[in-house]
């Protein structure tokens, strides 16, 4: 069965640094991409990024890029997702999910992870 | 403001057919195919509708896709009360990568 376990809830501090993770299992890391979603409180899904852990290719969407950073460790089947200075406007529920393809479906998801960053 | 235009909601009886729509542009939707998820609020997304009008196994057959030009369709018949959740298109843009729709929040009435 596939399964993407997500790390539990985070409460921090704006400015302060933050990774989480999404942990498969089920089916073959390295051959299908994760891609990470965020939703905000009351808002819709929004596209953040996605990698192939095979060879970590890593793209982001160009509202994301340089906010945060998208990588996997391949020794434990891990995706994360990270920031270096977190925004009270980073305050969502974030979810991986598998993908197909660079351009495919997501088949796939993790229980998602609440960030909040109180102002 | 996403480049995949939803309406933001939609509704209709049990038993009626609903029909929600996903407008985009070339350089998505008239390039690439179209994937819908359903979400229940409180939960995670479900993947629902693959490559413009596949189903993955375990979704009702009451639920379809279509897409034509610049403009995908999902169309639930048979409304359900469980039915009743936000619905999201998804598809790749050449500029943006990977975008989803502003979401339709289904009600059941």
């Amino acid at each position: 069965e596939v399964q993407l376990v997500q790390s539990g809830a985070e409460v921090k501090k704006p400015g302060e640094s933050l990774k989480i993770s999404c942990k498969v299992s089920g089916y073959s890391f390295s051959s299908y991409w994760i891609v990470w979603v965020r939703q905000m409180p009351g808002k819709g899904l929004e596209w953040m990024g996605i990698i192939f852990p095979g060879d970590s290719d890593t793209r982001y969407s160009p509202s994301f890029q340089g906010q945060v950073t998208i990588s996997v460790d391949k020794s434990i089947a891990t995706a994360y997702l990270q920031w270096t200075s977190l925004k009270a406007s980073d305050t969502a529920m974030y979810y991986c999910a598998r993908s197909a393809g660079l351009r495919g479906w997501f088949d796939s998801w993790g229980q998602g992870t609440q960030v909040t960053v109180p102002s | 403001q996403s480049v995949l235009t939803q309406p933001p909601s939609a509704s209709g009886t049990p038993g009626q057919r609903v029909t929600i729509s996903c407008s985009g542009s070339a350089s998505n939707i008239g390039s690439y195919t179209v994937n819908w998820y359903q979400q229940v609020p409180g939960t995670a997304p479900k993947l629902l509708i693959s490559k413009n009008n596949q189903r993955p196994s375990g979704v009702p057959d009451r639920f379809s896709g279509s897409k034509s030009g610049t403009t995908a369709s999902l169309a639930i018949s048979g409304l359900q009360s469980e039915d009743e959740a936000d619905y999201y298109c998804a598809t790749w843009d050449d500029s943006l990568n990977g975008v989803f729709g502003g979401g339709t929040k289904l009600t059941v009435l």
